[in-house]
């Protein structure tokens, strides 16, 4: 069955200074994909980033990036250049299945980032 | 603006009552799911469906029902409220996953907060 381990319940980050969140996966199936949300303190759900399991860079969205590391099933999203608005809490959640497939996502428990001044 | 509507917002129930939780969506998406959310455990799968007439139990389905009668609608029932239903609720679609990217990612609701006392 397919898992997501957020390992950071709470962090802290200086502004400008670069962030990593953990998230390890496990999954039986080759064919996945790997999104991170961020979630402020207002509740709504907002899609950061996107790597698929057959992808051979990592991905990057302007401040974030992901560091996919495929054998070691880890999946970690860097922050750089914090902000105060970056302060929220970050899921990493996991979706298996290619075409066909229930396209279920699962979550892992979030690590909630708080960016100072 | 197309999207996800959840509603209500804000709910309050006493034990043993029943409730429903809408969810409509008008990007025709195939997919659709229910989460909690509770503190320290991330979102929570409940219930999903891959199109209409037909749902799935996902993590969490126990107390919970669902059906599918339209591509649009995803209601979530509540048949008799307890304490322990108290949470933040989730709606989430997407297209079905027939392809990969972000692009087959998914669009979420604002979400339900629940109480039960």
């Amino acid at each position: 069955a397919q898992k997501i381990t957020q390992t950071q319940p709470g962090m802290f980050v200086q502004e400008k200074e670069a962030v990593t969140l953990d998230c390890t996966y496990d999954t039986s199936d080759p064919s996945y994909g790997l999104f991170w949300y961020k979630q402020p303190s207002s509740g709504e759900m907002i899609f950061l980033i996107y790597q698929g399991s057959y992808d051979q860079q990592n991905a990057t969205e302007g401040r974030y990036s992901l560091n996919f590391q495929k054998a070691r099933k880890s999946a970690n999203l860097v922050i750089s250049a914090s902000q105060l608005g970056d302060s929220a809490m970050y899921f990493c959640a996991m979706r298996e299945g290619y075409g066909g497939a229930t396209n279920k996502l699962i979550f892992g428990t979030g690590t909630l980032l708080a960016v100072q001044p | 603006n197309a999207g996800v509507t959840q509603t209500p917002k804000f709910q309050v129930l006493k034990t043993g009552q029943s409730m429903t939780l809408q969810c409509a969506q008008d990007m025709n998406h195939e997919y659709m799911s229910w989460y909690r959310q509770d503190p320290g455990m991330g979102l929570r799968l409940i219930h999903y469906s891959v199109g209409a007439g037909i749902t799935d139990q996902g993590e969490v389905p126990n107390g919970y029902n669902v059906s599918r009668s339209t591509t649009e609608d995803f209601p979530l029932r509540l048949l008799s409220a307890a304490p322990s239903q108290t949470s933040v609720y989730f709606c989430a679609s997407s297209y079905s996953n027939s392809g990969t990217g972000p692009n087959y990612g998914y669009t979420f609701g604002s979400g339900t907060r629940l109480t039960v006392v």
